[in-house]
């Protein structure tokens, strides 16, 4: 089983839709992110959370909002979804007892969002 | 100016051949240092890090020049397999997330 699930693995929407990504992990980490990619423009970070009640903005966080359900799930919402988020979006994580040096960040498998 | 900056090829290269790619990072404040593969339509993972005096694993030698603040990665003898997408990634350490480079992109050729 994957440490790393994101349910949907791929998403057609419409404009105006809301539209709720989800991701879980069972590593026992307490870092989770969400990052959004598009050809060209690399990995860019919308929102992270250092532990359950710790939310932090990235580089692009206008037009979303996330959920810290738990240490294992981290949720990311569209709350009217735009063409311009079509995307692929990734959840990560990682653990603290490594950030000061190592701070390896292990992936899910990405959710393909689709807005028409 | 990027915080991380990587030349996005493609690099194409026939099997066997040797390539490296280069990253600069802007903020000399930073810690550790790592190179992540990414295939096509796949999530990122790490290759390896990237240490001071230089580390090997196999075909891959990874170096940091922190006075030029510059990383690089060496392929040799490039196989098929390799052709895929090459993160530079810098962590600047404390509690903020790493920061990715846009990739490198690499097609071996048979």
């Amino acid at each position: 089983d994957a440490d790393v699930t994101q349910t949907p693995r791929n998403r057609i929407t419409k404009t105006g839709k809301r539209i709720m990504l989800e991701c879980s992990q069972t590593k026992g980490h307490d870092r989770m992110y969400w990052y959004r990619q598009d050809p060209g423009l690399g990995l860019r970070l919308i929102y992270y959370s250092f532990d359950v009640k710790d939310i932090n903005k990235g580089e692009i966080s206008d037009g979303y909002s996330v959920s810290r359900q738990a240490q294992a799930k981290f949720s990311l919402s569209l709350e009217s979804a735009i063409p311009n988020q079509t995307a692929l979006y990734f959840c990560a994580t990682s653990d603290w007892r490594t950030s000061g040096k190592d701070n390896e960040q292990f992936f899910g498998p990405g959710t393909r969002l689709t807005v028409l | 100016r990027k915080e991380v900056e990587q030349d996005p090829g493609p690099f194409n290269v026939p099997e066997g051949a040797t390539v490296a790619f280069n990253c600069t990072y802007s903020n000399s404040a930073s810690q550790s240092f790592f190179w992540y593969r990414q295939d096509c339509r796949k999530e990122p993972k790490l290759l390896m890090s990237v240490y001071s005096s230089g580390n090997e694993d196999g075909r891959f030698t990874a170096q940091l020049n922190r006075a030029s603040q510059y990383i690089s990665l060496l392929i040799r003898d490039s196989k098929l397999s390799d052709s895929a997408t090459y993160l530079c990634v810098v962590n600047r350490g404390g509690n903020t997330p790493l920061v990715f480079g846009k990739g490198t992109r690499l097609s071996v050729i048979a």
